[in-house]
């Protein structure tokens, strides 16, 4: 079975410009995490979404961020200008989330997208 | 009140030993514990999970140990080999589905 499917692997680019990373959740699951880890700060999740409608982006850390969810099987996440302290690993994850209480399927991870802007 | 602390950051265990990873709550709406394993250039991957309303789950090599009226729980890794060396992660999960992460742990086990 296919996992998470992150794009690209590895990014650099220089400050200012705009970077789009790339993730295609485990077909069926219903509900998409944006994480970023840094050493500093460990994996924080920056929004997810249920339904394709985002549900917490109180993580999102300002407003150069933006993530999107067209459909079931495609979300983006945006940063717009980039800056040196934004580089990071930022990982996708999905699950199939029902119930919130009683119940729970873990979250599957991408590999990761690792960001670096000079 | 969100937090999930975890100890200790680094932790090197001969081959063979027990390797022991600690973490504490404050949140009593946390339902579920996971604890999630990743290696160099990989995600993290679920390594095994608990709920509140049991003492200790086994599978295999590896043991979560629950206390919940001290708000704590642990990871033991038996019998502990090389490929175990990674960074291990605790979390919870609140009533919103979100996880809450540990700091993570760095492991080596020495051959």
């Amino acid at each position: 079975d296919a996992g998470v499917i992150q794009s690209p692997r590895h990014e650099v680019t220089e400050m200012g410009q705009e970077v789009t990373l790339r993730c295609k959740p485990i077909s069926g699951h219903n509900s998409l995490f944006w994480y970023r880890q840094t050493m500093m700060r460990g994996l924080e999740l920056l929004i997810y979404f249920n339904n394709n409608v985002p549900i917490d982006d109180s993580g999102m850390p300002e407003d150069r961020f933006s993530a999107k969810m067209p459909n079931a099987s495609f979300s983006t996440l945006k940063i717009q200008p980039s800056e040196p302290r934004d580089s990071a690993v930022y990982f996708c994850a999905s699950s199939h989330m029902g119930s919130f209480t009683g119940s729970w399927q873990p979250q599957h991870f991408g590999d990761g997208t690792r960001l670096s802007i000079l | 009140q969100q937090q999930v602390k975890q100890s200790p950051q680094s932790l090197i265990v001969q081959k063979g030993g027990i390797s022991i990873i600690n973490c504490a709550y404050e949140n009593t709406a946390f339902d579920y514990f996971p604890w999630y394993q990743q290696f160099p250039g990989k995600g993290p991957a679920l390594l095994i999970a608990i709920r509140p309303d049991v003492s200790e789950k086994k599978e295999g090599r590896f043991t979560i140990s629950f206390n919940k009226s001290a708000k704590q729980f642990s990871l033991h890794i038996m019998d502990s080999q090389p490929g175990d060396s990674a960074t291990y992660f605790c979390a919870a999960k609140g009533n919103t589905g979100k996880l809450i992460f540990g700091q993570g742990t760095t492991l080596q086990v020495k051959p």
